[in-house]
């Protein structure tokens, strides 16, 4: 079965650093998502993803963020200047619709830790 | 803004016995998810429940939505040890475009023999 790919599965950095975090969705979906998931909490939503363009954000998706396809295969996640707080698993998603009908699928996620 | 809260939070379970778990959500919605977590894993899709009085099965797993009542359940029969797991719903926020899902805080499950 087809699945969604994260690299890497862990990352360390340094506050103040930047990070990016890289996805390769499933192939034929055209929706991408960002959710993040600190450690012992809910999952939280940051950003979706159509057509090369940010279809809805959240609040925790501020400037320090940003998305980008650059080719046809890959989505990444940028965080410019990493902080404490920043420490999580982020998992990407894809979707191939927006339809109900059409469930996320998440990949294994990458996660980030702000030394 | 849409709230998504599950109970309980942490449920010991034994095996062969029957378990529920409710998920309440604050607005309007007719789409609903069930996913599971192993630990240090990613999110597996159980369920998709899309319309008023849905239910689906999948082995001990049962999953019913009432929107009427903003609440869905999941319901396990005979547990086993390897439905050890965190299990979350998440209700799709409706955009025109793209899923925005929000999720419920999980509920750790614990199998014992």
């Amino acid at each position: 079965e087809p699945e969604v790919t994260q690299t890497p599965s862990h990352q360390v950095t340094q506050m103040g650093q930047e990070v990016i975090l890289r996805c390769v969705p499933i192939s034929n979906h055209l929706y991408f998502y960002w959710y993040r998931q600190i450690l012992g909490q809910k999952v939280e939503f940051l950003v979706s993803f159509y057509n090369n363009e940010i279809s809805e954000k959240s609040e925790i998706f501020d400037d320090q963020f940003s998305v980008e396809r650059p080719d046809g295969s890959n989505f990444t996640l940028k965080i410019r200047s990493t902080k404490l707080e920043d420490s999580a698993m982020y998992f990407c998603a894809s979707s191939e619709t927006y339809q109900g009908n059409s469930p996320l699928h998440f990949g294994n996620g990458t996660r980030l830790t702000v030394t | 803004e849409l709230k998504v809260e599950q109970n309980p939070l942490f449920l010991s379970m034994q095996e062969g016995k029957n378990y529920t778990i409710y998920c309440n959500y604050s607005t309007t919605s007719d789409r609903l998810y069930w996913y599971r977590q192993d630990p240090g894993k990613s999110l597996e899709s159980l369920f998709v429940l899309l319309s008023n009085g849905a239910v689906k099965q999948e082995g001990r797993l049962m999953a019913s939505l009432d929107t009427k009542a903003r609440l869905s359940t999941l319901h396990i029969t005979a547990a086993v040890h390897d439905l050890s797991a965190t299990y979350f719903c998440a209700v799709d926020g409706f955009k025109a475009a793209g899923n925005k899902l929000t999720f419920g805080g999980g509920t750790r499950v614990l199998v014992k023999p």
